[in-house]
């Protein structure tokens, strides 16, 4: 079935850089295409950010895109998320995310959730 | 952009109620909305995909329907277990994926 379990979060002030990781076991993490998703308190959630399973491809949303970095390390069964520029509004809960696969198809849902690391920036 | 609507916002019921929570998409997405499930302290639980395809281990209690710009989700008895928020998400428009703002359901 697959377990996420993400790391790295605390309280960081604006401006600084965090990176938050997230290691995968009981799956061909290679196989899948991964993500990260943020949920800020009270709210939603938000995609941030996509990777394919060689890390080749990569797409962010607008409201990250140049600040952070998305990364992985297929031997070590391991995703990543750099970032930088921090601001107050990127307060939340990250979470590793699974992409859903159907057959040969890749779809953008998520069936495989972390239990989250949570970020706050604050002075 | 292309914006998701869910309501209600929270909807109060008791064990044993059908409820059935509705999501707007701004444009048509097809049938590419998924469902997710999520309770205090939990991630986010995967229950429906493509509208209406029911996750393995999710109770037939749950379905989904809908296309284009309507959706619908129905519990149709519900267990004390179903407490939580819900959430829609869009999977058609490519690097958007946003999710619905929620639909608390609460014990009435």
């Amino acid at each position: 079935e697959g377990q996420l379990v993400e790391s790295g979060g605390g309280l960081i002030q604006p401006g600084g850089t965090l990176r938050v990781s997230c290691a995968a076991s009981g799956f061909s993490f290679s196989s899948y295409e991964m993500n990260w998703v943020r949920q800020a308190p009270g709210k939603g959630p938000e995609w941030i950010s996509y990777i394919s399973g060689s890390g080749g491809a990569i797409n962010y949303a607008d409201s990250v895109k140049g600040r952070f970095t998305i990364s992985r390390d297929n031997a070590r069964n391991s995703l990543y998320l750099e970032m930088t520029g921090l601001r107050v509004e990127d307060t939340a809960l990250y979470y590793c995310a699974r992409q859903g696969r159907e057959g040969y198809n890749s779809y953008w849902y998520f069936d495989l959730w972390g239990r989250g690391a949570l970020v706050t920036v604050s002075s | 952009d292309l914006q998701m609507t869910q309501s209600p916002s929270t909807l109060s019921a008791s064990v044993g109620d059908r409820v059935t929570i509705t999501c707007r998409a701004s444009q048509s997405i097809d049938s590419l909305l998924a469902w997710y499930q999520q309770k205090p302290g939990n991630a986010p639980k995967l229950l429906i995909t493509k509208s209406s395809s029911l996750q393995s281990g999710v109770p037939s209690r749950f379905s989904g329907s809908g296309s284009g710009t309507e959706f619908t989700l129905t519990i149709s008895s519900l267990q004390p277990n179903d407490f939580a928020t819900y959430y829609c998400q869009q999977y058609k428009s490519y690097s958007q994926y946003n999710f619905g703002q929620g639909t608390k359901l609460e014990i009435k």
